[in-house]
C-alpha cells in the first residue's frame, strides 16, 4: 500500500531554533497533503492543507509566518517551525491525498515527528 | 482551531467481548466519515469509512453505523482483542472541502 514517511521521527531543539520537518509519499504523487498537531492525549488539529507549486492555506488562528510550508514537489512538502518555542513541542503529523482520486481512504498518514523545543 | 479536543474518554472492555466507541460530529455538510486507530507514537491508521448516503458498512471484525439526524457515529468491534488496544478516532470530511476533521477520539483499553 501506499507510505507516507516523515523526517525526522523526533528532534530537540533550543528554543529560538528553526526546525524543518518533511513529508513524503513514497510511491505515489500527492498534489495535497496537510499537516496536523497533536498535543497529548488531544485530537489532531488540521493546520494547514499544502498544495503543490501554490501556497498553503492556513486554519484560522494558525500563524504562517511562524509555520512555514513548502510543498515544491508532487512527493516532498515540508513544514519549518520558525523560532521556535517550548509551546510549539507538539506530535507533528502529515497526511498525502493520492493525485486523482476525490474523498476516500487513500488519505495516507505518516508516522508523525515529536518535536521537543527546550 | 477545529476540533480541540479535551483530555481523552476511555472505554475500558474485556478481551473477547465487543466494544462500541461512540462520535458526534459537527458539520451536516459532512459527507464521508472515516474511523482511524492511533497507536501510541504512531500517525493514525485507517480502519473503514462511510458516506452519508448510508447508514452501515461492515469490515472484518468493524462496523460502523451512521445517524445523520443526530450525527452520530459509532464503531463496533466485535470479539475485541489487546490489539485492539488505542486510541480510536471518528473523522469526518466534506468533498467541497476536502479538508478531514478529527473528533476528540476515545481510547480503547482491552482487559486480558
Amino acid at each position: 500500500g501506499a507510505v507516507v514517511s516523515q523526517h525526522p521521527s523526533r528532534v530537540i531543539c533550543k528554543s529560538g531554533t528553526s526546525v524543518k520537518i518533511e513529508c513524503r509519499s513514497l510511491d505515489f504523487q500527492a498534489t495535497t497533503m496537510f499537516w496536523y498537531r497533536q498535543f497529548p492525549k488531544q485530537s489532531l488539529m488540521l493546520m494547514a492543507t499544502s498544495n503543490e507549486g501554490s501556497k498553503a492555506t492556513y486554519e484560522q488562528g494558525v500563524e504562517k509566518d511562524k509555520f512555514l510550508i513548502n510543498h515544491a514537489s508532487l512527493t516532498l512538502s515540508t513544514l519549518t517551525v520558525t523560532s521556535a518555542h517550548p509551546e510549539d513541542s507538539s506530535f507533528y503529523i502529515c497526511s498525502a491525498r493520492d493525485l486523482g482520486t476525490s474523498v476516500s481512504e487513500t488519505q495516507y498518514f505518516g508516522p508523525g515527528t515529536r518535536l521537543l523545543v527546550l | 482551531g477545529e476540533s480541540v479536543g479535551l483530555h481523552l474518554p476511555t472505554l475500558s472492555v474485556q478481551e473477547g467481548d465487543n466494544s462500541i466507541i461512540n462520535c458526534a460530529y459537527s458539520n451536516s455538510a459532512s459527507d464521508y466519515f472515516i474511523w482511524y486507530k492511533q497507536e501510541s507514537g504512531k500517525g493514525p491508521q485507517f480502519i473503514i469509512d462511510i458516506r452519508s448516503n448510508m447508514d452501515k458498512r461492515q469490515g472484518q471484525r468493524v462496523t460502523v453505523l451512521l445517524n445523520k439526524t443526530v450525527k452520530h457515529l459509532s464503531l463496533q468491534i466485535a470479539a475485541t482483542q489487546p490489539g485492539d488496544s488505542a486510541v480510536y478516532f471518528c473523522a469526518e470530511t466534506y468533498t467541497g472541502g476536502f479538508k478531514t476533521i478529527f473528533g476528540a477520539g476515545t481510547r480503547l483499553f482491552v482487559k486480558a
